[in-house]
């Protein structure tokens, strides 16, 4: 398809478990973001990539918290020793332009519970 | 930590009836503000960019307007029918995309 995908769609691991969450963005786009969306809050910026390079990881909650984009188009947000409090939807986004003036496309999440 | 606030947190409304929401953001440092329409299940969707203070966009039914100087955007949906219904999020962008935590409508046949 022509939009962002994100695998798995939804994902359940035992606490301590890692999990590794996919975005394959659209073809060409430049930027890619990360957000977390806690039940009842609005996304919450984690990491922003421009092609390869990771140009902020301020928003990752904790070093168990680590994403790539070894070749500039997919990305992989991995969490190790998953805990409760990371039971959210994950979101990622692509854009075509590095400038934030352009439309920003989102896949429809991954939503991780950890039990 | 940039705060973006919209309100209300949720609306009711009838069919039929046009219903406005309101995103609130910082004034300084402004570079874009965007809408996005977010049905559950689905990805959010971009409704308007906007870029210029006094910027109006209308698409369809759905209209916005924006004020960088005092720092707000007004979401207008007019004559609202039950597809309507969804969360529409506002997001501010400095060097990031900062996200308000939505307004959830449901449109009442």
């Amino acid at each position: 398809g022509a939009g962002v995908s994100q695998s798995p769609r939804y994902k359940v691991a035992k606490r301590g478990q890692d999990v590794a969450l996919r975005c394959d963005p659209i073809s060409g786009h430049v930027s890619l973001f990360w957000y977390q969306q806690a039940l009842g809050q609005g996304p919450e910026f984690l990491t922003y990539f421009q092609n390869e390079a990771q140009l902020d990881k301020s928003g990752l909650p904790s070093d168990r918290f680590f994403a790539e984009r070894p070749e500039g188009s997919v990305s992989t947000l991995k969490i190790q020793r998953t805990q409760q409090e990371d039971s959210a939807v994950y979101l990622c986004a692509s854009s075509f332009l590095q400038a934030l003036n352009t439309e920003a496309f989102f896949g429809q999440g991954t939503r991780l519970t950890v039990v | 930590i940039l705060n973006v606030e919209q309100s209300p947190q949720s609306l009711h409304v009838q069919e039929g009836d046009s219903t406005n929401f309101t995103c609130s953001f910082p004034s300084s440092n402004f570079y874009a503000l965007h809408w996005y329409r977010w049905e559950t299940a689905k990805s959010p969707e971009a409704l308007f960019v906007m870029t210029l203070n006094g910027d109006e966009k209308k698409k369809g039914r759905i209209s916005a307007t924006l004020n960088t100087k005092e720092g707000y955007s007004y979401l207008y949906i007019k004559g609202s029918q039950p597809e309507d219904s969804a969360t529409y999020l506002c997001a501010f962008t400095g060097n990031q995309f900062y996200f308000g935590t939505g307004t959830s409508l449901t449109v009442i046949p």
